[in-house]
């Protein structure tokens, strides 16, 4: 059990660039769920995948941000048109369906510019 | 929807101390659960203690344990023997069933430090 890993740690990039955030979850695990947590904040949920299947999203999901699970292992986040308000730490997070106990990745902070 | 709430942005303990930590949530479900995260500076979150809201029994981690009164609808938790290790960010959340994604609410946050 390696953990959840998640890549890049950082990213700092332009207003209205593209970004993509890479999340491995633990091998055994067959939800993934990504959290975007700012400064002072708690995390706030994003979106939901079981398997392959993205099954809920929040309404924080913009139109600019799309996430994916082929094959059902590693996810990835990605955000279109970069605005500086996007600015946050990504996290990601694994589980079983039962029990539903989330382990938490170390995070992607972005950073825009 | 559920709501998390935190009320002490910060808190103190000494060292060997005993320190107690309050959350309070709004649902209105019957079956969830409840967690504690704790987050260090720059460090990942770490899954603490979890309590299933159909267990009376309150869930204890060795020197972490917690006082869930679900009728109060409160979740504090107790931390004893406070170690410097300890001192982080710790954060409530709340995981409904409903839906089936159990996706977690969390709380704004309370901040820990432990004196020497």
């Amino acid at each position: 059990d390696t953990g959840v890993s998640q890549n890049p740690r950082h990213k700092i990039t332009k207003r209205g660039q593209n970004v993509t955030f890479r999340c491995d979850p633990i091998s055994e695990h067959n939800r993934l769920y990504w959290y975007r947590q700012t400064l002072g904040q708690g995390p706030e949920f994003l979106t939901y995948f079981q398997n392959e299947a993205q099954l809920e999203k929040s309404r924080l999901l913009s139109d600019r941000f799309s996430a994916e699970r082929p094959k059902g292992s590693f996810s990835t986040l990605e955000i279109q048109r970069t605005e500086q308000g996007d600015s946050a730490m990504y996290l990601c997070a694994s589980s079983f369906p039962r029990p539903p106990w989330q382990y938490f990745g170390p995070g992607t902070r972005l950073t825009v510019t | 929807a559920q709501t998390v709430t935190q009320s002490q942005p910060e808190m103190s303990v000494q060292e060997a101390e005993t320190v107690t930590l309050s959350c309070t949530y709004d649902t209105s479900e019957s079956d969830y659960y409840l967690f504690w995260y704790k987050q260090p500076p720059s460090r990942q979150m770490i899954l603490v203690i979890r309590q299933e809201a159909y267990k009376q029994q309150n869930a204890t981690e060795n020197r972490f344990s917690v006082n869930f009164q679900k009728a109060a609808k409160s979740f504090s938790l107790k931390i004893s023997d406070s170690q410097l290790g300890d001192a982080a960010m710790y954060f409530c959340a709340y995981g409904g069933t409903q839906g089936g994604s159990e996706k977690l609410v969390f709380g704004k946050g309370t901040k820990l430090t432990v004196n020497p």
